[in-house]
């Protein structure tokens, strides 16, 4: 079957850096996608890879390794904004999404 | 910029009874899906569209059924609901054919089935 894991929930420090683990096995892969969803409000697109390697945005950066079926998001310099679930999300064989639970990351100052 | 509009934000229903929610952007894209939300599970596709006049069955259809008259709007409806269909519901868009293009979502329709 398909599935993806992502811890539940973390908790990290304002100013501190936290990284949001994701892996995946899935039937083909057409790019992973993070998202961030703040409590009570809709997702908002945050990522996407498609290739091996570091993507930067700011200070979100998100990690791909095909052969191993992970990701992760790197946030840097946490601010208490940033408390919110991210959402980890494999497009397939067919170009739909598997989507992970997501992980509710709580900040503390 | 309005983006896309979900109505209503919520609502109560009895069981049995019918419901519609409604859909409508206004970036011209030409995808659009149906996800429900639950606690401890990943977005689930419900239904969605690739363009106006077709429509198609995501991971969990059924009981709910979509139509796509137009490019601005994907109404989602419950013939009779039951309390399982209790969630929160979002619809969103692409401008890319399948959902992995960066989606845009509704700011969602939570539903309680009594």
């Amino acid at each position: 079957g398909q599935n993806i894991d992502q811890p539940t929930e973390m908790t990290a420090t304002e100013g501190a850096i936290v990284q949001i683990n994701c892996t995946y096995q899935t039937s083909g892969f057409n790019g992973l996608f993070w998202y961030q969803q703040h409590a009570g409000e809709a997702p908002t697109f945050l990522s996407y890879n498609v290739l091996d390697g570091l993507e930067e945005k700011g200070r979100f950066s998100s990690f791909l390794s095909r052969s191993k079926g992970y990701s992760y998001l790197l946030l840097k310099e946490l601010q208490m904004k940033d408390s919110a679930s991210y959402l980890c999300a494999v497009g397939d064989s067919n170009y739909q999404l598997i989507w992970g639970a997501g992980t509710k990351l709580i900040i503390k100052p | 910029t309005a983006g896309i509009t979900q109505a209503p934000t919520s609502q109560i229903l009895a069981a049995g009874r019918s419901m519609t929610l409604r859909c409508t952007q206004d970036m011209r894209h030409n995808a659009m899906y149906w996800y429900r939300q639950d606690l401890g599970l990943g977005l689930r596709l419900i239904h969605y569209s690739n363009t106006a006049g077709t429509t198609g069955k995501g991971e969990v259809p059924d009981g709910y059924s979509v139509s796509r008259a137009n490019t601005d709007d994907f109404p989602l409806t419950l013939a009779s609901a039951v309390p399982s269909q209790t969630s929160v519901y979002f619809c969103a868009s692409s401008d890319s054919t399948g959902e992995t293009g960066e989606l845009f979502f509704g700011e969602g329709s939570r539903l309680t089935v009594l």
